[in-house]
């Protein structure tokens, strides 16, 4: 059975940093690229930054470039984001999705539940 | 702003058909494949359609997708109390090298 779970999601203050992390599980990770999307309180969802399986193809919203880092440890089975600099808009549940086999992302089949970030003083 | 456009809401009643569209470009939609995914309220979303017009397994014969040049649509039949929901369309970008959804769509069974 896939399962992806988030974690690392809390409360931080404005200029702050978090690491979230997405542990995964019953399928082959390092042949699948994967995925973050974050969605705002009462807003649609918006992609985050997708990596691909051998890291070879990272892509990053462009209005997230500088701030936030993908990476994963195929060792571990797990996915990252470290964020930097966060602002209140950056205020979401973020969730780390599976993609396919392909190095773009076109689809995103399973999900994780989420772990809620607030930036707030 | 995403740059895949959806309307805001659809409605109708139990046992009708309901369709969403779309609406975006060549540099996504027109040359790209797209995917559906379905949300309740504060859980997850779910791959409802991929590569335009495939169901994982699981999703019900209900729920089928097509897309045509610039624009896709998302057909649900026999509508179900359960269906009430939100669904968002996606794709890739070829000129933005980004994953983009549209705006969402909230389905009201009346």
């Amino acid at each position: 059975e896939v399962q992806l779970v988030e974690s690392g999601g809390g409360l931080v203050k404005p200029g702050g940093s978090l690491r979230l992390s997405c542990a995964a599980s019953g399928f082959t990770f390092s042949s699948y690229t994967l995925i973050w999307v974050r969605q705002a309180p009462g807003k649609g969802l918006e992609w985050v930054s997708s990596i691909s399986g051998s890291t070879n193809y990272i892509y990053y919203a462009e209005s997230l470039k500088g701030r936030f880092t993908v990476s994963r440890d195929n060792a571990k089975n797990s996915l990252y984001l470290q964020m930097n600099s966060l602002r209140a808009e950056d205020t979401a549940v973020y969730y780390c999705a599976r993609g396919s086999l392909r190095t773009i992302p076109e689809y995103f089949d399973f999900w994780g539940q989420g772990t809620l970030v607030t930036v707030s003083p | 702003q995403s740059v895949l456009t959806q309307p805001p809401s659809v409605s109708a009643a139990p046992g009708q058909k309901v369709t969403i569209s779309c609406s975006g470009s060549n540099s996504n939609i027109g040359n790209n494949y797209v995917s559906w995914y379905q949300q309740f309220p504060g859980t997850a979303p779910k791959l409802l359609i991929y590569d335009n017009n495939k169901r994982p397994s699981g999703i019900p014969d209900r729920f089928s997708g097509s897309k045509s040049g610039t624009s896709a649509t998302l057909g649900i039949t026999g509508l179900q109390t359960g269906d009430e929901a939100d669904y968002y369309c996606g794709t890739w970008d070829t000129n933005l090298s980004a994953y983009v959804f549209g705006t969402g769509t909230e389905v009201t069974v009346l």
